[in-house]
């Protein structure tokens, strides 16, 4: 499966944007990019995937490199309770495969 | 909004003592996972679940690990002689395809005496 990687802590200021990257340098042509983050004691939350396209949802947008060997989560305007580890993940579309964490990204946000 | 849920929310056990863990996924979700988290550390895939068989599993989910859905709602997760090191949070999950999100409980944090 491929991998990726994620640098291990960021800091943001409340109410500021927050560009989270990722870089996924052997990723497949059926690799979809997800997002996911973990609040303090709770269980991972869905934040938004895509594969080619850049996406937007309520809760971020996604950037995909045109080469889609990095992408970036983007929060608009992080709140305190963004403060969470988020984790990019690779997922391979073409087979029902598990869905591998790796250590993620802890976002401080400071007020 | 529907979630997951999970009992309970906080096991405690003698090693060597048989444990189950439920959950109850989405309703018109049809794929199914667990995932612990030791403290401190990664959260780690266990085991997934499709059309009441097992998908796929890791090289965690040894023979001590077991998974049901013995009705059309719950989904189990049973250690049947539990050791120090399975200590940890686990999860559930559900997803209506196996290529989109997957919708994770709150977990129950399992300790192993």
């Amino acid at each position: 499966d491929a991998k990726t990687t994620q640098p291990n802590s960021m800091e943001s200021n409340e109410e500021e944007p927050v560009h989270l990257p990722c870089n996924h340098s052997t990723i497949s042509g059926t690799d979809y990019i997800h997002w996911y983050r973990q609040l303090p004691s709770q269980g991972p939350e869905y934040v938004i995937h895509g594969l080619t396209s850049n996406v937007n949802n309520r809760m971020a947008s996604l950037a995909i490199a045109e080469d889609r060997k990095s992408s970036t989560l983007i929060l608009h305007r992080a709140t305190l309770r963004d403060a969470a580890v988020y984790y990019c993940i690779l997922r391979d579309v073409s087979r029902n495969n598990d869905m591998r964490f790796g250590a993620g990204t802890r976002l401080t946000v400071k007020p | 909004e529907p979630e997951v849920t999970q009992t309970p929310s906080h096991q405690v056990t003698q090693m060597g003592q048989e444990v189950i863990l439920r959950c109850v996924p989405i309703s018109n979700h049809l794929y199914f996972y667990w995932y612990r988290q030791i403290l401190g550390q990664k959260v780690e895939f266990l085991v997934s679940f499709y059309n009441n068989e097992i998908s796929e599993k890791s090289e965690i989910f040894d023979d001590q690990f077991s998974v049901e859905r013995p009705d059309g709602s719950n989904f189990t997760l049973k250690i049947r002689s539990t050791k120090l090191e399975d200590s940890a949070m686990y999860f559930c999950a559900s997803g209506k395809e196996w290529y989109n999100e997957q919708f994770f409980g709150p977990g129950t944090r399992l300790t192993v005496l």
